[in-house]
C-alpha cells in the first residue's frame, strides 16, 4: 500500500539552529503537505507542495516528485517551533484528496 | 471565515454510549473528510465525502457512521462507542480548485471509559 516514512522521529535542538525533516512516500504524488501540529494539538498547514519549493520566513519545503521525496528546512529555530511536523500524500490516481500521513517528526527547541 | 469547526472539544462517554461530532465548514469546499490520530501516530482516515450527497469508508471506518448533511456540514456518530474508540477527532475539508489542499479543524478529544 501507499506509504509515508519520515526521518529523523524525534529532533531536539537549541535555539537559533537550523533543522532539516525528510519525508519519503511511495507513488507518484499529487499533493502533499506539511503540517505543524503545536503542542495544543492544532493542525497548522505549513506548505502545499506536490512539486519544487517553497518558502515561508524561516521555513521552507522542497519536494522531488520524481525522487518520491520531501524536505522541510526550519531555519534559526524557535521555542515556538516546537511540537510535531507531519508531512502527508496523496499518492497520482487516489481520488478526492484522500491523504496518508507519516508517523511525524517530534521537534523540541529548548532556548 | 472560521475555516473549519468542530463541536465538542472534549467528550467523555461510558462504553455503549452513543454520540454524533459535529463538524462544519464555510470555504465552499466539496471534499470533507474524518480522521482519526491515536498517540504517537499520524492521523488515518475513517470515512470521507467527496461531494455533497456521497460518503466513502477510508482506512479504519469500523464502528462509525457519516452523515453529510449539506455541503457545510459532514457529522461522524459513533453508535455503540468502545474504549477503542478513545481518540483525537479531526474533520477537514478542500477543494478541487485548490488542488485538494486540506484544511482541519481543531479536533475533538473522545475519551470512551
Amino acid at each position: 500500500g501507499i506509504q509515508v516514512e519520515q526521518s529523523p522521529p524525534d529532533l531536539i535542538l537549541q535555539e537559533g539552529a537550523n533543522s532539516t525533516l525528510r519525508c519519503n512516500f511511495s507513488d507518484s504524488v499529487n499533493n502533499l503537505q506539511w503540517f505543524h501540529q503545536n503542542p495544543w494539538g492544532q493542525l497548522i498547514n505549513l506548505f502545499y507542495i506536490p512539486s519544487g519549493t517553497k518558502q515561508n520566513g524561516r521555513l521552507s519545503a522542497t519536494t522531488v516528485a520524481t525522487e518520491r521525496y520531501s524536505l522541510l528546512y526550519i531555519s534559526s529555530s524557535q521555542t515556538t517551533d516546537s511540537g510535531v511536523y507531519f508531512c502527508a500524500f496523496r499518492a497520482g490516481g487516489t481520488s478526492y484528496g484522500k491523504l496518508t500521513f507519516g508517523q511525524g517528526t517530534i521537534l523540541t527547541v529548548h532556548p | 471565515n472560521a475555516g473549519v469547526t468542530q463541536t465538542p472539544k472534549f467528550q467523555v462517554l461510558k462504553t455503549g454510549q452513543s454520540m454524533t461530532l459535529q463538524c462544519a465548514q464555510d470555504m465552499n469546499h466539496n471534499s470533507m473528510y474524518w480522521y482519526r490520530q491515536d498517540p504517537g501516530m499520524g492521523l488515518r482516515l475513517i470515512y470521507y465525502s467527496a461531494s455533497e450527497g456521497t460518503t466513502d469508508k477510508g482506512e479504519v471506518p469500523n464502528g462509525y457512521n457519516v452523515s453529510r448533511l449539506n455541503k457545510r456540514e459532514f457529522s461522524l456518530r459513533l453508535e455503540s462507542a468502545a474504549p477503542s474508540q478513545t481518540s483525537v477527532y479531526f474533520c477537514a475539508s478542500s477543494d478541487v480548485t485548490r488542488g485538494y489542499e486540506q484544511y482541519f479543524g481543531p479536533g475533538t478529544r473522545l475519551t470512551v471509559t
